[in-house]
């Protein structure tokens, strides 16, 4: 059973391109997480969606900053217009749905995507 | 608002037991996690707390303590293999989904 995959691992853009960021979850898991990774700094939650639903995106920036997870194919994180305060780890998680174990809810995180902005 | 704490660094040498705390103040709880996180790696979950009271797994344990908002990570016969970070983590939305995480604890374990 494969796990979380992102990718790329590793992408570098320069100041005004745009950056997609993909993850597919681990089969069966229908919830996907991402976060945001500043060195020597915690992970910071970005958005929470489900297959074609945005649940919670309060961690995410009001502008350029976009998320999906359509019913086929991975999840992507799309940044417009890069600054080079946008250079970060991102991380993807994904968890099952399960109502039994709704709070114990366990995360698998993806080996992240390293963004750099020139 | 919501915060969490821990220590940003600890050492310890291989063998020995380290205990690595975490305050957290959140507007709601319903769970703590633990994840080890290796330079360059993916977060891997460790435990889980919702209840008072120690868990235990192996050579790792966690305590929660919901009233004094505080947990601990417990590693005993330390390894050098057990040198990453280690981040606390609650799931402050009883509604949902939502986690958030400490900054996490670098432990060096030195031989």
């Amino acid at each position: 059973n494969a796990g979380v995959m992102q990718n790329p691992r590793h992408l570098v853009r320069r100041r005004g391109q745009e950056a997609r960021l993909r993850c597919s979850p681990m089969k069966g898991h229908s919830h996907v997480y991402w976060y945001r990774q500043l060195p020597e700094e915690g992970l910071k939650f970005m958005v929470y969606l489900q297959k074609e639903n945005i649940i919670d995106e309060s961690g995410m920036p009001k502008e350029r900053f976009s998320a999906e997870f359509p019913k086929e194919g991975p999840s992507i994180l799309r940044i417009q217009q890069v600054v080079r305060g946008d250079s970060a780890a991102y991380f993807c998680a994904s968890s099952p749905y399960s109502l039994a174990g709704l709070a114990k809810n366990i995360q698998y995180f993806g080996a992240g995507t390293r963004l750099s902005v020139l | 608002g919501q915060n969490i704490d821990q220590p940003t660094e600890m050492t310890a040498t291989e063998g020995a037991i380290v205990q690595i705390n975490c305050t957290y103040q959140t507007s709601g709880f319903n769970g703590l996690f633990w994840y080890q996180q290796h330079a360059g790696e993916a977060p891997t979950f460790l435990s889980y707390n919702v209840l008072d009271g120690l868990e235990e797994k192996g050579r790792f344990s966690s305590f929660l303590s919901r009233s004094k908002g505080y947990s601990y990570l417990l590693l005993k016969e330390l390894q050098m293999k057990d040198s990453a970070s280690y981040l606390c983590a609650v799931r402050a939305d009883t509604g949902g989904f939502k986690t958030i995480f400490g900054a996490g604890t670098r432990l060096f374990v030195k031989a």
